[in-house]
């Protein structure tokens, strides 16, 4: 099994759409963080759930928290062009786990927003 | 905005050959991470580094791989002879806090081993 799965795999969808993007684990946590990559590029970090937390809102973004059922899902709003990118969700199992911080991704969500 | 800075952006070197992948992380930045990128796969976690030594390291992590921040603003991943498997875009990353905390992510070196 492995930690931070995401699904749908590939997500396309027109502009102006809500894209929802879905996480799940297997160990308890400390906090959830979901990235966006663009093609070839580096990884940039877009909003932190805390383990204490059920929803989260920023900007176009609202990322929401179900511990009892280990999952996560992210949802951007009137999609644009622009968020076109892979997503990732990432666990940190630091404070359970007795490991130091360190990220656990899942293997992405390829989301293609339509002109 | 603070970021993380990597150099260089790609490196191509011979196998058997030793690489050097330079970061300056965030300057406030106490905690200090690489991670891998094999080309379509998962980001992996390689190692994290705190108060000049190494915290944990992955099975990845091997006795090829070594960590060394020579000074108060460069974090470098040494890999002493490449293989054609050390191919893949390496991240560093730092953050100002242990656990629950973002950490900042530079945009990578890519590195083939030919």
């Amino acid at each position: 099994s492995q930690q931070g799965e995401e699904d749908p795999q590939a997500l396309s969808i027109q502009e102006g759409e809500n894209a929802t993007m879905n996480c799940s684990y297997k160990t308890s946590i400390n906090n959830l963080q979901w990235y966006r990559q663009n093609s070839g590029r580096g990884l940039v970090h877009l909003i932190l759930i805390r383990s204490n937390e059920r929803e989260k809102h920023s900007g176009r973004l609202r990322v929401t928290l179900d511990t009892s059922k280990k999952s996560s899902s992210l949802l951007i709003t009137a999609s644009r062009a622009a968020d076109t990118a892979s997503y990732f969700c990432a666990t940190d199992s630091s404070y359970y786990t007795g490991a130091n911080s360190k990220l656990t991704f899942g293997k992405g969500i390829t989301l293609s927003v339509r002109p | 905005e603070p970021e993380v800075t990597q150099t260089p952006s790609h490196q191509v070197t011979q196998m058997g050959q030793e690489v050097i992948l330079r970061c300056v992380p965030i300057s406030n930045h106490l905690y200090f991470y690489w991670y891998r990128q094999i080309l379509g796969q998962k980001v992996e976690f390689l190692v994290s580094f705190y108060n000049n030594e190494i915290s944990e390291k992955s099975e990845i992590f091997d006795d090829q791989f070594s960590v060394e921040r020579p000074d108060g603003s460069n974090f470098t991943l040494k890999i002493r002879s490449t293989k054609l498997e050390d191919s893949a875009m390496y991240f560093c990353a730092s953050s100002e806090e242990w656990g629950a905390n973002i950490q900042y992510f530079g945009a990578g070196t890519r590195l083939s081993v030919l």
